[in-house]
């Protein structure tokens, strides 16, 4: 059982390149969510998703963009990467509302310099 | 908006011994969850226990139980026996209910435990 796949794990990007970020689960959850993790801050929500071509904005969303197309993936797209970006990135998805938790992968660190 | 506060960034405790990690939040709704979270050194997020605001009896899941106070908005969780497998970053999380299921996290607690 695969849970909540992220790939890929590590990355380094130069300033301005593009990348998206895969995150894939086999649970099928209707709720997805992207996070950011950084030192001092814990976790905060980039954008999340309430169902199969859904996308909503969470607390920074800035500078990245969503989509989910089809209901098992979330891509987590950075169109133009800055330094402020590098940061570990996690997917979670969970299968219903209120006291359902989250499930998490591994998560991604991005080096953009 | 909703915020949830981890005042204590470390903390330590001996093997067996007790300790509590403090978690505030702020919000004005009466229907919402709590959560802790654990992040060992391998990045990967546990679910530790879970609480519905609406329920008055204090959740427990082994050696972990949470003290929950709805007036106080506080929501601490309790470790008893502590093990060498229990050091990582705790986070408290909060999520209202309903439509909006985002699940809003505190700052961490990063807690030693001392052999």
């Amino acid at each position: 059982n695969a849970g909540v796949t992220q790939t890929p794990k590590f990355r380094v990007l130069k300033t301005g390149q593009s990348m998206t970020l895969l995150c894939a689960q086999d649970m099928n959850h209707e709720y997805m969510y992207w996070y950011r993790q950084d030192p001092g801050m814990g976790l905060r929500l980039i954008h999340y998703s309430v169902g199969e071509g859904t996308t909503a904005k969470g607390e920074v969303p800035d500078g990245y963009n969503v989509s989910r197309l089809k209901k098992q993936n979330f891509l987590l797209g950075l169109e133009s990467a800055a330094p402020s970006q590098t940061s570990v990135y996690f997917c979670a998805s969970s299968y219903g509302r209120d006291n359902s938790p989250l499930h998490f992968g591994n998560g991604t660190r991005l080096t953009v310099t | 908006a909703q915020t949830v506060t981890q005042s204590q960034p470390e903390m330590s405790v001996q093997e067996a011994e007790t300790v509590t990690l403090s978690c505030t939040y702020d919000t004005s709704e009466s229907d919402y969850y709590l959560f802790w979270y654990k992040q060992p050194p391998s990045r990967q997020m546990i679910l530790v226990i879970r609480q519905e605001a609406y329920k008055q009896q204090n959740a427990t899941e082994n050696r972990f139980s949470v003290n929950f106070q709805k007036a106080a908005k506080s929501f601490s969780l309790k470790i008893s026996d502590s093990q060498l497998g229990d050091a990582a970053m705790y986070f408290c999380a909060y999520r209202i209910g309903g439509a909006t299921n985002k699940l809003i996290f505190g700052t961490g607690t990063l807690l030693a435990v001392q052999p």
